[in-house]
């Protein structure tokens, strides 16, 4: 089945610092992709997506390209604030208008220091 | 006011007993579904209606159930409660036009005692 794997947290980075969340998927056609953002006691937030590949989905400083021949979406910003202290998603929606569900990876916390 | 609310924030109950828990959304979204997230596990569906009349079992129903009482609202239930349902539990809404996004309410976060 349709699956998402990131990489495990949790992940301290000082403020200014470069970040790379890795994301790998496992799809049988061809998926939209997504990076949702938790902030501390709030709900899920669209923080960037990309719906094909060599895309480029960008939002905040983030940015992720969908990558096809390696089936990742890597997540990156060049320099994180404290702000930036979240749970990240990776997660995949098939195409098609008979296609509904998310499908999550397991988060990836991110906590980053003055 | 936010989009997506959900009611109670937090809960509190014990094994056994009957909880609902409710969602309210003021998109006009059609599309609505219920989450649960437990800790390095990520999100699973529990249930989604795609409108009033169309309600189906995500993968992981056994436990609960739904209703949809109109096209704003979509309550879950834990009919029976118990320990390994103690979980934090999303709403989230979807447009079938632009299906592609599904914004989240805050979160329940349900104990079971």
């Amino acid at each position: 089945g349709d699956s998402v794997t990131q990489m495990e947290g949790p992940v301290t980075l000082s403020e200014e610092a470069f970040l790379t969340i890795n994301c790998t998927y496992t799809a049988t056609g061809y998926p939209s992709l997504f990076w949702y953002v938790q902030y501390p006691g709030e709900g899920l937030q669209l923080l960037l997506k990309a719906t094909k590949a060599d895309d480029k989905g960008s939002n905040k400083g983030f940015e992720a390209t969908y990558r096809k021949e390696t089936t990742s979406f890597h997540l990156e910003k060049g320099s994180v604030q404290v702000s930036d202290s979240a749970v990240y998603f990776c997660a995949l929606k098939l195409s098609g208008a008979g296609s509904y569900q998310l499908t999550f990876g397991k988060g990836t916390k991110l906590s980053v220091i003055p | 006011d936010a989009d997506v609310t959900q009611t109670p924030r937090n809960r509190i109950t014990k094994t056994g007993k009957r909880i609902m828990l409710e969602c309210s959304q003021t998109k006009g979204h059609d599309r609505m579904y219920w989450y649960r997230q437990d800790p390095g596990l990520g999100l699973r569906l529990i249930y989604y209606s795609f409108d009033v009349k169309d309600i189906n079992k995500g993968e992981i129903s056994d436990g609960y159930s739904v209703s949809r009482q109109a096209q704003a609202k979509f309550s879950l239930s834990l009919e029976s409660a118990i320990p390994n349902q103690t979980a934090l539990y999303f709403c989230a809404t979807s447009d079938t036009l632009y299906q592609e996004t599904q914004y989240f309410g805050p979160g329940t976060r349900l104990l079971v005692l």
